[in-house]
């Protein structure tokens, strides 16, 4: 079966405006959470939804939102972007809510110039 | 969420085992301890789970200590597609979220 799809995988903005990311997970998956990785800080976690509710959040600011459409389908939106948050942007499926099995994707590399 | 120490880095030759220790003394009694790997230019991938029993399935084991507060990730004969950053995290049940330390980042030598 297909794996966890993020769209695009590149992508280059500049201060200033929004972008928005896609994340189509495993078919039969209702939990998708997303994560931020930077060399300085490594992995972190932004947020999770499950069946159009977002479930948990990360220490991140109010710039960073997301929302789950009802095939489970997800989209994060980062608005007013700074050069900091040029990142790898990774999605990830899950069956069951809080099931810890998670399937990553290739991710989305924002770079904000 | 609990403390996890690992090694930065670790080195290993192909076709040898390789044991990667992770101590998570903070633990609680219903967290799962999972493995996670990070193949260069990809995103994480499951490598395995425990409770309280060691594990095994095709890619790994997993060696767990009795008093929980570490654990041991076990590769028995590591091939150059091993070379990754290993992540040991500890998992409340139920939790909707996976809290990544640093990692081991693991060569194999040819």
């Amino acid at each position: 079966k297909a794996g966890v799809t993020q769209t695009p995988r590149y992508l280059i903005k500049t201060r200033g405006q929004q972008v928005t990311l896609s994340c189509s997970p495993i078919s039969g998956h209702r939990s998708v959470s997303w994560y931020q990785q930077t060399p300085g800080q490594g992995l972190q976690f932004l947020f999770e939804y499950f069946s159009e509710t977002q479930r948990n959040k990360g220490n991140f600011p109010g710039r960073f939102s997301g929302r789950q459409f009802s095939n489970s389908r997800s989209e994060m939106n980062v608005s007013t972007l700074e050069l900091g948050d040029s990142a790898l942007y990774l999605c990830a499926s899950s069956f069951r809510w809080g099931g810890t099995e998670a399937f990553f994707g290739q991710g989305t590399r924002l770079t904000v110039v | 969420d609990a403390k996890t120490t690992q090694p930065n880095s670790m080195e290993s030759n192909e076709e040898e085992p390789v044991h990667l220790p992770c101590n998570h003394s903070t633990i609680s009694g219903t967290d799962y301890i999972h493995w996670y790997r990070q193949l260069p230019s990809q995103g994480p991938e499951y490598v395995i789970h425990g409770l309280t029993s060691n594990v095994n399935n095709r890619m790994a084991s997993l060696a767990i200590a009795e008093d929980r507060k570490s654990s041991t990730l076990i590769l028995h004969r590591a091939t150059l597609r091993d070379a990754a950053v290993y992540y040991c995290i500890p998992i409340i049940q139920g939790a909707q979220k996976l809290v990544f330390g640093q990692g081991t980042r693991l060569t194999i030598n040819p």
